[in-house]
């Protein structure tokens, strides 16, 4: 099975939040990432949270992460249409290469 | 200062055929790694370089994959010979330390 899970796609109306959800499976990982694949573009580093901590927010924003349970979620305040893409939950590795560990992506759609 | 520069964005070619793809860190970057998307399933590890040596190349598909940085700086990725299966976005990325990895746009390969 896979590393790293996530729900495949996810639509919201324009205004509500946005919330999508991640389970990892390595505990000793120290790092967790969002990233954020816009058509056509590449990976961009959305935000991303320590893993001795519980919440970090960045406007927008807001990470949430249950170490407990290995899960992971990103919420999006005020959804805008710029914010359709895809988003990627990724964890790091702790072996020689801090390798990252993706997801397989949540589609997000954002309707007017 | 550039980004990570993949070239080309896009290749199609048919099976049995080789492809080179490339990839420009950022300048002083030592760590390099490749990644692989296929089918829209979720983003896999390649390989991993620091400097021009190899170190991780345990998510290498099969030797028909061979990857080089020599001199440290640029890295290729060649497919020879590619099988249908090969088909996806093949992302590097590069970084400086642990953690923060800035990532190319991505090179969309598709085999026939």
């Amino acid at each position: 099975g896979e590393d790293v899970e996530q729900s495949l796609f996810l639509s919201v109306r324009e205004g509500d939040s946005s919330v999508i959800n991640c389970t990892y499976t390595d505990s000793s990982s120290t790092y967790l990432y969002w990233y954020k694949q816009e058509p056509g573009a590449g990976l961009q580093l959305l935000t991303y949270i320590f893993s001795n901590m519980d919440m970090k927010q960045d406007q927008r924003l807001t990470v949430l992460l249950n170490k407990k349970d290995k899960h992971l979620s990103l919420r999006i305040a005020d959804t805008q249409t710029g914010d359709s893409a895809i988003y990627f939950c990724a964890e790091t590795r702790m072996d020689s290469s801090y390798k990252l560990i993706f997801g397989s992506g949540t589609r997000l759609l954002v309707r007017p | 200062e550039a980004g990570v520069t993949q070239f080309p964005s896009h290749s199609v070619i048919e099976k049995g055929q080789t492809v080179t793809l490339r990839c420009d860190p950022i300048s002083g970057h030592d760590n390099l790694y490749w990644y692989r998307r296929v089918m829209g399933k979720e983003i896999k590890f390649l390989l991993h370089f620091v400097k021009e040596s190899k170190q991780d190349e345990s998510g290498m598909p099969n030797n028909r994959f061979l990857a080089e940085r020599t001199g440290g700086t640029y890295s290729t990725l060649k497919v020879q010979p590619a099988e249908l299966e090969d088909s996806g976005v093949y992302f590097c990325a590069s970084s400086q330390g642990v953690g923060f990895y800035t990532f190319g746009s991505g090179t969309r390969l598709t085999v026939v």
